[in-house]
C-alpha cells in the first residue's frame, strides 16, 4: 500500500462545475498537507497548505483535512478551463528534513 | 520574496556523458533543498535532500549524486548518464522546520 493514494483520473468536468479532488494516506504522523497544481512541462505550483487539521479557503479553492479518516480534499468552485492541470497532494512531517510524500496526481480537464 | 532558479530548462545528452544541473534559491537563508524526479505520467520521487552546506542525504541509490557547495546552491550530477536517467528533474526548497516546499520550473532531461 502506498503512503499516499490519489485517483489518477482523468477527471473531466464542464466549465462552472464544482470539482472535488481527494487523497488518502496511511501515516498518522503527517502534519503538513499541501495541494500543488502542475501544468504540462512545468514545475508544481503550491496552491494551498494546511498545518494539522481543519479547512482553509482561498478564493475559489477550499482545502479540507480530516486526520481521523486520513483523508484530504481540495474543492474548486466555478471551475475554469485554466484550471485544467494535474493536481498533486503532498504531505510531510514537522521535522528538520521536511521531505514531502506525494500522491500520484489527478489530471483535471475543464471543458468550456 | 523568495525565488528559485533551475537550469537548463531542457537538455538532451548522449548515454555515457556527464550531467550537471544547478539550482539556486534567493531571498532566504539556510533552506532545506531537494531534488525530485518525475517520470512521465507519474508522481514525484525524492532523490536527494540537504539540510545544510555539505550535508546530503540520498533517498534512492542510483547513478546520480548531489552537492551543496553554498548555502543556497544545490547541484545534481552524474559521471555517466544512462537511458533510464531520462525524466523531469525538479529542485525544491523549504524553510527549516516547516513542511511546505516550493518548486523550480524543472529540467527535462532526455538521454539518447
Amino acid at each position: 500500500q502506498k503512503e499516499v493514494e490519489q485517483d489518477p483520473g482523468p477527471l473531466s468536468v464542464p466549465e462552472g462545475a464544482i470539482v472535488s479532488l481527494n487523497c488518502t494516506y496511511s501515516n498518522s504522523a503527517f502534519q503538513y498537507f499541501m495541494w500543488y497544481r502542475q501544468y504540462s512541462r512545468k514545475g508544481p505550483e503550491l496552491l494551498m497548505y494546511t498545518y494539522s487539521s481543519g479547512n482553509k479557503e482561498d478564493g475559489r479553492f477550499t482545502a479540507q483535512v480530516d486526520k481521523s479518516s486520513k483523508y484530504i480534499s481540495l474543492f474548486i468552485r466555478d471551475s475554469q478551463p485554466s484550471d485544467s492541470a494535474t493536481y498533486l497532494c503532498a504531505m510531510s512531517y514537522n521535522n528538520a528534513g521536511n521531505m514531502l510524500t506525494f500522491g500520484g496526481g489527478t489530471r483535471l480537464m475543464v471543458k468550456p | 520574496s523568495q525565488t528559485i532558479h533551475q537550469w537548463p530548462a531542457t537538455l538532451v545528452q548522449p548515454v555515457g556523458s556527464p550531467l550537471s544541473l544547478e539550482c539556486t534559491v534567493e531571498g532566504t537563508s539556510n533552506p532545506n533543498l531537494y531534488w525530485y524526479r518525475q517520470a512521465a505520467g507519474r508522481g514525484l520521487q525524492l532523490l536527494f535532500y540537504s539540510v545544510g552546506i555539505g550535508q546530503i542525504s540520498s533517498e534512492v541509490p542510483q547513478n546520480l549524486s548531489a552537492s551543496r557547495p553554498q548555502d543556497r546552491q544545490f547541484i545534481l550530477s552524474s559521471k555517466k548518464l544512462l537511458l533510464s536517467d531520462s525524466g523531469f528533474y525538479l529542485c525544491a526548497w523549504s524553510v527549516m522546520g516547516e513542511g511546505v516546499a516550493f518548486f523550480g520550473q524543472g529540467t527535462r532531461l532526455t538521454v539518447v
